[in-house]
């Protein structure tokens, strides 16, 4: 069966900081990945997406990137966060195919200080 | 390009009770809908995804949804709620031809009252 690990499950950073957070999946190949970020009572809020090692799609621009140097292995980056990065962020997977649910892993509780 | 709304933010029913949880999409072509549940803290949680076929889907966990084309929702229900349904719910839609541009509701918190 197909697992998907996202960490650090918590993080706290200074403002100004660098940011990397990491996700895998197991159990599966070539898979579709996604960064999403989701604030306090609200919804889901797609940042990246990649449906290949080293292609990356960004939704929203901001002061955040994504990489994905294999092929289960996508990666949330950061130069300098701001306050306004604080949040959820939950990595996901689906099947390369069309009209595949996403399964999301754990999430990271992100607090900028 | 779909969009879903969950009308209601917030519910609360007693344990033991029914549950109806609203989800209406709008999209030009056939939809692709999913119910995710989210417990406090942790990531979302397929329910149940309606592709074709049969319009009354089952999920895990005893709940169900109803994919109604002419009033464009697809509600999720259960007909008797546990104290450990507590938590938030996402109706999701998909588009045929682009399997990222999952949109997502903005969730209805479920409180059961004891």
């Amino acid at each position: 069966s197909q697992t998907i690990h996202q960490w650090p499950a918590t993080l706290v950073q200074p403002v100004g900081s660098p940011l990397s957070l990491e996700c895998t999946v197991e159990g599966t190949s070539n898979p579709n990945l996604y960064w999403y970020r989701q604030a306090a009572g609200r919804g889901l809020q797609l940042l990246f997406y990649s449906v290949g090692i080293g292609q990356i799609s960004s939704e929203v621009p901001q002061n955040l990137s994504a990489s994905r140097p294999q092929d289960r292995q996508f990666i949330l980056s950061s130069k300098k966060l701001l306050l306004s990065d604080s949040g959820f962020y939950l990595c996901a997977w689906s099947r390369g195919r069309p009209n595949q649910p996403q399964h999301f892993g754990d999430g990271t509780r992100l607090s900028i200080l | 390009a779909q969009s879903v709304t969950q009308p209601d933010i917030h519910i609360t029913v007693s344990e033991g009770a029914s549950l109806e949880l609203r989800c209406n999409y709008s999209y030009g072509a056939t939809p692709y809908l999913f119910w995710y549940v989210q417990s406090p803290g942790q990531g979302l949680q397929l329910l149940l995804k309606y592709f074709s076929g049969d319009t009354l889907v089952q999920g895990i966990k005893g709940f169900e949804a109803e994919f109604k084309r002419s009033q464009s929702s697809f509600n999720l229900r259960k007909p008797s709620v546990h104290w450990s349904d507590a938590a938030e719910y996402f109706c999701a839609v998909g588009a045929d031809d682009n399997n990222n541009d999952m949109r997502f509701g903005a969730g209805t918190r479920l409180t059961v009252k004891p």
